[in-house]
């Protein structure tokens, strides 16, 4: 069964620092793969997507994410912090139903805090 | 832009009541879906659906109910609340299958505790 699996429920980083957010996937077929931001008290907002494109990801807010197949991750990155950036992330991937259709599986979610 | 919308958005319910969740999307999507979300614990997937008349369960459907009488609106019914379905709902919607990617379009969600 596909399933990814987020490394570290929270993460603290220093304004202006670098982020580095973990997903690691499990997959028998080639992915496809998200990463979603969720602010309090709101619904979850796609940030970027890989389809077997470009392995290299670009999303909204200056994040991005690398697709490699060899360590089977999809690490989500931003280069410097801001303060609005706190909020929680989620990594999910794409399982095709039985039923027909398909779903996203989520992993277990990623705070991150942004210091001053 | 409308996109999916949830009510009510907060709720309290005494063991035993039931109630419905409404959601109602305006992108003309198919597939349509219930999550639920508990702390440290990611998205579970309750129920969907691929089209009007069509539902089927997901990984946690007990307690819960849904129908599917038009594309617009997905509601989710929790017949005979217990504590265990205390959490934050989440419905989503995507394009048909064969376009775009399969991300999913969520609303706001709606918390509920049952007391």
């Amino acid at each position: 069964a596909q399933s990814v699996t987020q490394l570290g429920s929270h993460v603290s980083v220093s304004e202006g620092a670098l982020v580095l957010l973990r997903c690691n996937y499990s997959s028998s077929v080639p992915p496809y793969l998200f990463w979603y931001v969720q602010y309090p008290n709101q619904g979850l907002q796609l940030l970027l997507k890989y389809t077997s494109a470009a392995t290299l990801v670009k999303g909204i807010n200056g994040f991005e994410a690398e697709f490699k197949k060899s360590e089977t991750s999809f690490h989500l990155t931003k280069p410097s912090a801001h303060m609005s950036d706190a909020a929680e992330y989620f990594c999910a991937v794409r399982v095709i139903l039985t039923g027909g259709g398909n779903k996203l599986t989520f992993g277990t979610g990623t705070q991150l805090k942004v210091e001053l | 832009n409308a996109g999916v919308t949830q009510t009510p958005k907060f709720r309290i319910l005494k063991i035993g009541q039931s109630m419905t969740l409404q959601c109602t999307q305006d992108m003309n999507h198919n597939y349509m879906y219930w999550y639920r979300q508990d702390p440290g614990m990611g998205l579970k997937l309750i129920y969907y659906s691929v089209g009007a008349g069509i539902t089927d369960k997901g990984e946690v459907p007990n307690g819960y109910n849904v129908s599917r009488s038009t594309t617009e609106d997905f509601p989710l019914r929790l017949e005979l609340a217990a504590p265990s379905q205390t959490s934050v709902y989440f419905c989503a919607s995507r394009m048909s299958s064969g376009t775009g990617a399969g991300e999913l379009f969520f609303g706001e969600g709606s918390r509920l505790t049952v007391l």
